[in-house]
């Protein structure tokens, strides 16, 4: 079984500042991925980036990265350049290779962003 | 663009009744999911469908079925509502899976329901 684990329940950081959320994970599985979602309180989920377990490098979109370390087990999230409009809840996620088609969330970590 | 549309943002309904939750989406896509998300909790899966007329419970089907007569809807029935099913429902869908481990789900906008 999967598990994902979000320690940060609340954070709160500068605007225009970097601000890392942590995400580790547990699972068997050699392959799997994982994913970051966003959900402003509007409560749409909206896609952030992918990390794929065998990617050599750790993935960016925009002002997102993720800082992948495979040996601790860990996925976080580091937003750059911080704005008020990503004041939201963050979610980690994994989903496992084969045939598996659902994913596991973490408790998510609500991000205040401060002028 | 994908689209993943719930039929309602709010819905407030009374113990025992029958509850209907629908959601449609115009991707084609295989794959679609509904989640229940409680604070503290993150997204639990209640059920999911790789086609039409099949299902696969997730981790907390108790208490609920669901439904997919069409490709695109896909209905999250409460048989008999109760107070603990208060909370938040996220729609999802995905294509077919195989090798493409990294597509992402895409998500409805979510139904907050209120069970009095």
């Amino acid at each position: 079984a999967q598990k994902i684990t979000q320690t940060q329940p609340g954070m709160f950081v500068q605007e225009k500042e970097a601000v890392t959320l942590d995400c580790t994970y547990d699972t068997s599985d050699p392959s799997y991925g994982l994913f970051w979602y966003k959900q402003p309180s509007s409560g749409e989920m909206i896609f952030l980036i992918y990390q794929g377990s065998y990617d050599q490098q750790n993935a960016t979109e925009g002002r997102y990265s993720l800082n992948f370390q495979k040996a601790r087990k860990s996925a976080n999230l580091v937003i750059s350049a911080s704005q008020l409009g990503d004041s939201a809840m963050y979610f980690c996620a994994m989903r496992p290779s084969g045939s598996a088609r659902q994913l596991t969330f973490g408790s998510g970590t609500q991000l205040t962003v401060l002028p | 663009d994908v689209k993943v549309t719930q039929s309602s943002r709010y819905l407030v309904k009374r113990t025992g009744e029958k509850v209907f939750l629908e959601c449609v989406q115009d991707m084609d896509h295989e794959n679609m999911f509904w989640y229940r998300q409680d604070p503290g909790l993150g997204l639990r899966l209640i059920y999911f469908s790789y086609d039409v007329k099949m299902k696969e419970k997730g981790d907390i089907p108790e208490g609920y079925s669901v439904s997919r007569e069409k490709k695109e809807r896909f209905s999250l029935i409460l048989e008999s509502a109760s107070t603990n099913q208060t909370s938040m429902y996220l729609c999802a869908s995905s294509p077919a899976s195989g090798t493409l481990i990294g597509q992402p789900q895409h998500f409805g906008d979510g139904t907050r329901l209120s069970i009095l």
